[in-house]
């Protein structure tokens, strides 16, 4: 089936450093991906939509230039935590969704800790 | 804009039984795709399970089934024979045939199965 790989699995960074989230879809095209924000016992809060080569929508609310995406590729998207302060401190989930069909995959996570 | 709602922040029942996870969303949409994600500890997203608005039928995968009743906008999950594996967060979710193809999450419930 459809895998998306994403990594690091967790990052211990230093405030104000920044960080980057790689999302790749190993055996299928993924023209559109998504990255998602969640706290501890919620649901997931979908931060931005990532299209291959155009820029990224955001959400309300979430910062375009604290976190930068980048989707250069039919296989990879990127997340870039900007300058990053122990608020940023969350779990972040990509998810790919395939060329064709409604399936959507999602990656195993991101734990991001700002020290 | 669509809204998904779970109503039960928690549930418990011991191994074997049948548990019922409850789902209502909102649209004014006729073609969408409902599906049922769990994330376990790993906090791996992984679908259990998916529903077409267009398919009178419930969808069954196995142990896990759903009842669909379009016009009370309603989609719960059923476990049968419950496992201790599948102790795990379990998130509804929307998707519109139509606009920006983003996943559209409930709250969750929180699914422990005891021994």
């Amino acid at each position: 089936g459809a895998v998306v790989s994403q990594h690091p699995s967790w990052v211990i960074c230093k405030s104000g450093t920044s960080v980057k989230i790689e999302c790749r879809s190993l055996d299928f095209q993924a023209t559109t991906m998504f990255w998602y924000r969640q706290f501890p016992k919620q649901s997931l809060m979908l931060m931005a939509t990532s299209n291959e080569g155009s820029k990224a929508t955001y959400e309300q609310g979430v910062e375009k230039d604290k976190f930068l995406i980048n989707h250069a590729s039919l296989t990879l998207s990127t997340l870039t935590v900007t300058s990053a302060h122990p608020e940023d401190s969350s779990f972040y989930i990509c998810s790919a969704r395939e060329v064709t069909g409604y399936g959507y995959t999602f990656g195993s996570g991101t734990r991001l800790t700002v020290v | 804009a669509q809204t998904v709602t779970q109503s039960q922040p928690e549930m418990s029942v011991q191994e074997a039984e049948t548990v019922t996870l409850s789902c209502t969303y909102d649209t004014s949409e006729n073609n969408y795709y409902l599906f049922w994600y769990k994330q376990p500890p790993s906090r791996q997203m992984i679908l259990v399970i998916r529903q077409e608005a267009y398919k009178q039928q419930n969808a069954t995968e196995n142990r896990f089934s759903v009842n669909f009743q379009k016009a009370a906008k309603s989609f719960s999950l059923k476990i049968s024979d419950s496992q201790l594996g599948d102790t795990a967060m379990y998130f509804c979710a929307f998707l519109g045939a139509q606009g920006a193809q983003k996943l559209v999450f409930g709250q969750g419930t929180r699914l422990t199965i005891n021994p």
